[in-house]
Order: structure tokens, then C-alpha cells, then sequence
């Protein structure tokens, strides 16, 4: 297994809600980036963290925001939660941003928005 | 937008048989293409992967291939076995965005 870890495992919300999931990213990794993985479906990029900056961001809206804290350690805050939200959110980290460097993936958090 | 395209979206083959996947990407920069793992309930585990100026690379069973002029990657299986059983992802990097685009996934069924 990596050294990626997630909190917490399982969270149930309602519609409006706000939520925060957090990642620590492996030691020595200091480029953290957030997916979003529909059931039967790839991981869709949302966006990446490096140095406690936003340095790449897919198609998501403004409502999805993150942060990255000096130990890399990072956080995804989604505000206003859709149905369509629900979904496994994985965080995978890497060595240094802008290279190919393998990512390691996180176990990821499932959010269900009720 | 990029994008990434995986065929097929299942795939059934005997215990013993190759199976074949393969991924189209629309981004001409991107560089870096991994091959990923998922089993149900776990986290994307990387398999194999391939840069931009290799055409080929193989490790073990697995195998994978790359065309840059027609922006395609595929992965091959060779004499497959039932703990092959999961959904299989590619992806396309691009260094200058920093961007891994994934696939849609293939559920990969070993029958034995």
C-alpha cells in the first residue's frame, strides 16, 4: 500500500451542505492533486496542489476549492452540495509537480449527498 | 477539452488468453501515459507506464505500446489469469498543465 492516506473513509451529507476531506500525501511528495471518480466511471481530475499553491485545474466549478498546508498535507472543500456530487474522491501525490513522476493514490473518501 | 478514449468498456477472455486494451488521447503534448489497476473497493494502482519517446515497454505479462502520430496507447495482457480480474484505466499526462486525463475504463473478466 502507499503512504497516502484519507479522511474519512465514508461521509453522508445533504443537499446545501458543505463538506471537507483530507489528504496526507506521502512523505517526501509534495504535489498533491484531487479526483473525482463516479461509480463506473475514470477518475476526473479536479484539480493540483504544489507548495501550497493551485498550479492545475480540470473542469470543475469554483465551488470545489482546496488547500495545501507546509507538511503538504492537503484538503478539498466542496460548498453547496449536488446530488451529483456523490462520488469516491481520491487525492494522489507525487515527488515534484510538472514531471511524469508515477502518482500513489490515496484510498479514497466516498461522499454520498442525500 | 483533452480528452482520453478507452475501448472497449468490457472485456471477457478464458484464463490463459491475451486481452488487448487500447486509449486514444487528443492532447499532441501530452507525455507521460500509466496504465492503472482497480479493484473493487481500492485505490488505482499503477500497472505500467510509458514516456513520450518510447514506443514500447513490456514487464512481465503486461505490455505496452505507443503510436505518438496517431495518439495511441494500448496494453496487452498475455496469458491471463483470474487475479487479473479488474477495471483497467489509461491515462494521458501533460507536463505543461500538469493534467492526468483518465480513460473510462475496461472491466477486464478472467473465466476460468
Amino acid at each position: 500500500e502507499t503512504g497516502v492516506t484519507q479522511s474519512p473513509t465514508h461521509l453522508i451529507k445533504t443537499r446545501g451542505q458543505q463538506v471537507t476531506l483530507r489528504c496526507s500525501s506521502q512523505s517526501g511528495h509534495n504535489t498533491v492533486s484531487w479526483y473525482q471518480q463516479a461509480l463506473g466511471q475514470g477518475p476526473q481530475f479536479i484539480f493540483q496542489y504544489y507548495r501550497e499553491e493551485e498550479n492545475g485545474r480540470g473542469n470543475f466549478p469554483p465551488r470545489f476549492s482546496g488547500l495545501q498546508f507546509p507538511n503538504y498535507s492537503s484538503e478539498l472543500n466542496v460548498n453547496a452540495l449536488e446530488l451529483d456530487d456523490s462520488a469516491l474522491y481520491l487525492c494522489a501525490s507525487r515527488p515534484l509537480a510538472g514531471t511524469d513522476n508515477e502518482q500513489f493514490f490515496g484510498p479514497g473518501t466516498r461522499l454520498t449527498v442525500l | 477539452g483533452e480528452n482520453v478514449e478507452q475501448h472497449p468498456s468490457t472485456l471477457s477472455v478464458q484464463e490463459g488468453d491475451s486481452a488487448v486494451i487500447k486509449c486514444t488521447y487528443s492532447d499532441s503534448a501530452s507525455n507521460y501515459f500509466p496504465w492503472y489497476k482497480q479493484e473493487l473497493g481500492k485505490r488505482p494502482q499503477l500497472i505500467i507506464d510509458i514516456r513520450s519517446n518510447v514506443g514500447e515497454k513490456k514487464d512481465q505479462r503486461i505490455a505496452v505500446t505507443l503510436n505518438k502520430t496517431a495518439k495511441h496507447f494500448s496494453l496487452h495482457i498475455t496469458e491471463t489469469q483470474p487475479e487479473d480480474s479488474a477495471v483497467y484505466f489509461c491515462a494521458a499526462f501533460t507536463s505543461g498543465t500538469y493534467k492526468y486525463i483518465f480513460g473510462t475504463g475496461t472491466r477486464l473478466k478472467v473465466l476460468a
